[in-house]
């Protein structure tokens, strides 16, 4: 069974533009969580959603927002990159939005020159 | 922020010592997972832990639920070289969803 694909793995961008970051979870998970992972603050939650509604939301700007499709399938999009904004980008699969394991992708590198 | 405080930050062993790593909260968790991390990659789950006083194996990894639901413990015994990446606690509430809390992470490095 596949694993949790994210796209792209890397991705160079200039300050003040905005990026899309995809993540297809495992066939049958309906959750997908992101967090941002920085060698200063570790790994951060962004959101989470499930059937296509934002359940949960961490402490970021309103630069960064996602959203959920049908599929399951979820995106993630950062407006006006900030140079703090280089980090990876990693997209968690559940089954559902309760008590179930995290299944992560390899991530997106994202650097913002 | 972050909620976990994990310990220690990083240690440097011989191959086939036991390595013993532990997460501590001020806060009740209702999951505790485990995950390790290589360079270049997203964490991959070692063990997942669901009730208070629960100990579970996943061939030499050992972790075990804090009965305080606030604390957890992960142990890796005899290691061998390809043990070495970050290792990583994590703990979700009861009324979070699928969020996830993560420690700081242990870097480990065993010398052949």
């Amino acid at each position: 069974k596949a694993g949790v694909t994210q796209t792209p793995r890397y991705l160079i961008k200039t300050r003040g533009q905005q990026v899309t970051l995809s993540c297809s979870p495992i066939s049958g998970h309906r959750s997908v969580s992101w967090y941002q992972q920085t060698p200063g603050q570790g790994l951060q939650f962004l959101f989470e959603y499930f059937s296509e509604t934002q359940r949960n939301k961490g402490n970021f700007p309103g630069r960064f927002s996602g959203r959920q499709f049908s599929n399951s399938r979820s995106e993630m999009n950062v407006s006006t990159l900030e140079l703090g904004d280089s980090a990876l980008y990693l997209c968690a699969s559940s089954l559902d939005n309760t008590n179930t394991e995290a299944f992560f992708g390899q991530g997106t590198r994202l650097t913002v020159v | 922020g972050q909620q976990l405080n994990q310990s220690p930050q990083s240690m440097f062993i011989q191959e086939g010592e036991d390595v013993s790593m532990n997460c501590t909260s001020s806060s009740i968790f209702n999951t505790w997972l485990w995950y390790k991390q290589e360079p270049g990659e997203g964490p991959v789950l070692l063990i997942a832990l669901y009730k208070a006083g629960e100990l579970t194996s996943n061939g030499r990894l050992t972790a075990q639920f804090g009965i305080t639901r606030k604390d957890s413990f992960l142990n890796i015994s005899a290691s061998i070289p390809s043990d070495v990446g970050i290792y990583f606690c994590a703990g979700r509430k009861e009324t979070s969803g699928s969020r996830l809390t993560f420690g700081e992470g242990t870097q480990l490095t065993v010398n052949p």
